[in-house]
């Protein structure tokens, strides 16, 4: 399996600053045949499913607010949200969807 | 719109049975032509997959923790992903998740619960 690790395991940010979120696979996520890296992230909140905010590592989803940006190939990745808001209160992961055995990293737990 | 509706939770005890149901609409292409996960989240844990079944049911594939207890299935006709689960543990207590794979990343139900517990 490919094991994703997350760091840190949570941080606290002020209002308007930025949060910024590793995560790194065991094995190259970017598949030659396309230039892709399989790895997406998901924002997560008590009662709610997860919500996909980037795919392709850099793709953000329809609707998904421009402060959320992801970058990063092969085995590291980033997630940034710039300028934070209230409603960014959340517990983050990353996801690898090269495999159908899909793997998590552990969470981010961010908090203002 | 895309829609995964999960159904079929509850409390059980240890060692039954529970089957959950997960009715899909709204996908761009036939429900066929997709793979399909279930995922979990313990309470106050992380995500973790479950299990994934292919377009034609040819590839079912099982996390080691459910591996021989759970048992995926799809209804092409009915739009319908299931998961039996058999000789349930305290351990599977979760909000259970159906995923659509998209092939860029998945697309998640709202979830339903299972809390296995005497």
């Amino acid at each position: 399996d490919i094991v994703m690790t997350q760091s840190p395991d949570s941080l606290a940010v002020s209002l308007g600053e930025r949060a910024t979120i590793n995560c790194k696979s065991s094995q190259s996520l970017l598949y030659s045949s396309n230039n892709k890296n399989y790895l997406a992230w998901y924002q997560k909140k008590p009662g709610q499913p997860p919500k996909m905010l980037i795919y392709w590592a850099s793709t953000r989803e329809s609707g998904v607010p421009d402060r959320f940006s992801g970058t990063g190939s092969g085995t590291d990745f980033t997630l940034t949200i710039n300028s934070l808001q209230a409603e960014d209160v959340a517990v983050y992961y990353c996801q690898q969807f090269l495999t159908v055995f899909r793997t998590f990293g552990q969470g981010t737990k961010v908090e203002i | 719109q895309v829609q995964l509706v999960e159904s079929g939770g509850g409390v059980v005890q240890p060692g039954k049975s529970l089957k959950l149901s997960c009715a899909t609409s709204g996908f761009r292409f036939s429900f066929s032509q997709y793979g399909l996960h279930w995922f979990r989240q313990a309470p106050g844990k992380g995500l973790e997959w479950v299990s994934f079944i292919s377009t034609d049911e040819n590839e079912n594939y099982y996390a080691d923790s459910v591996k021989g207890r759970f048992t995926i299935s799809r209804d092409n006709s009915k739009n319908t992903l299931y998961l039996q689960m058999n000789s349930l543990r305290v351990e599977d207590t979760a909000v259970y998740y159906c995923t659509q794979d998209r092939g860029y990343g998945d697309v998640w139900g709202q979830g339903t619960m299972v809390t296995v517990s005497s």
